[in-house]
């Protein structure tokens, strides 16, 4: 268990709806990076927050936001799903911007 | 994209043997890290090597940050049924701070 905690665990949703992902860091980490896990991409990074900021922006669509909250937890949120969103998306977090990067189980996202 | 290539794709071993994963770029990375995932987890940390020429191991694991800092390697000794999962590597580069870039994954069958 890496203190990650990741809701839900699976999501099953159809093509043009939306939908909330949510992350909540180990204890005392401030940054919190979403990754996305798709069969033909492999494991992307999407978008890093620290102690509430954006930080860093990887291949994120324009669809897709983020934000991290005061109590450090932090959401994405995916809009005008289509087919290909399908994926696990991971969330993962770490003490400084920097530091060793820990996991959480993923929510794995169905687009039908 | 992928900016790491992993190999091999996947392997098939017997208890007991030992194992030989590399990942290599055509771009030089100032932090190598080596992940474990099981089916429908998380990565899961296994290595973390910071220096150009680390040697790092963690029990049976061992892993090397290459001296030309574009590679990397991975090895487990004495297999067992529950290193089965897929290994990913994944580096940080100086230029694009703290996101981490994935290998393809090689994914490791024991046969007992």
């Amino acid at each position: 268990d890496s203190g990650v905690t990741q809701t839900p665990k699976h999501l099953i949703t159809a093509t043009g709806q939306r939908v909330t992902l949510r992350c909540s860091p180990r204890s005392g980490d401030l940054s919190v990076y979403w990754y996305q896990q798709s069969l033909d991409q492999g494991l992307q990074f999407l978008i890093q927050y620290y102690n509430g900021e954006e930080r860093a922006k990887g291949n994120i669509l324009e669809r897709f936001s983020a934000q991290q909250f005061p109590d450090l937890h932090s959401e994405l949120n995916l809009s005008s799903l289509e087919l290909g969103d399908s994926a696990l998306y991971f969330c993962a977090s770490s003490v400084g911007g920097k530091d060793t990067q820990y996991f959480g189980p993923g929510t794995r996202l169905t687009v039908l | 994209g992928q900016q790491l290539n992993q190999s091999p794709q996947s392997m098939f071993i017997q208890e007991g043997e030992d194992v030989s994963m590399n990942c290599t770029s055509s771009s030089i990375f100032n932090t190598w890290l080596w992940y474990k995932q099981d089916p429908g987890e998380g990565p899961v940390l296994l290595i973390a090597l910071y220096k150009a020429g680390e040697l790092t191991s963690n029990g049976r694991l061992t892993a090397q940050f290459g001296i030309t800092r574009k590679d990397s390697f991975l090895n487990i000794s004495a297999s067992i049924p529950s290193d089965v999962g897929i290994y990913f590597c994944a580096g940080q580069q100086e230029t694009s701070g703290s996101r981490l870039t994935f290998g393809e994954g090689t994914q490791l069958t024991v046969n007992p």
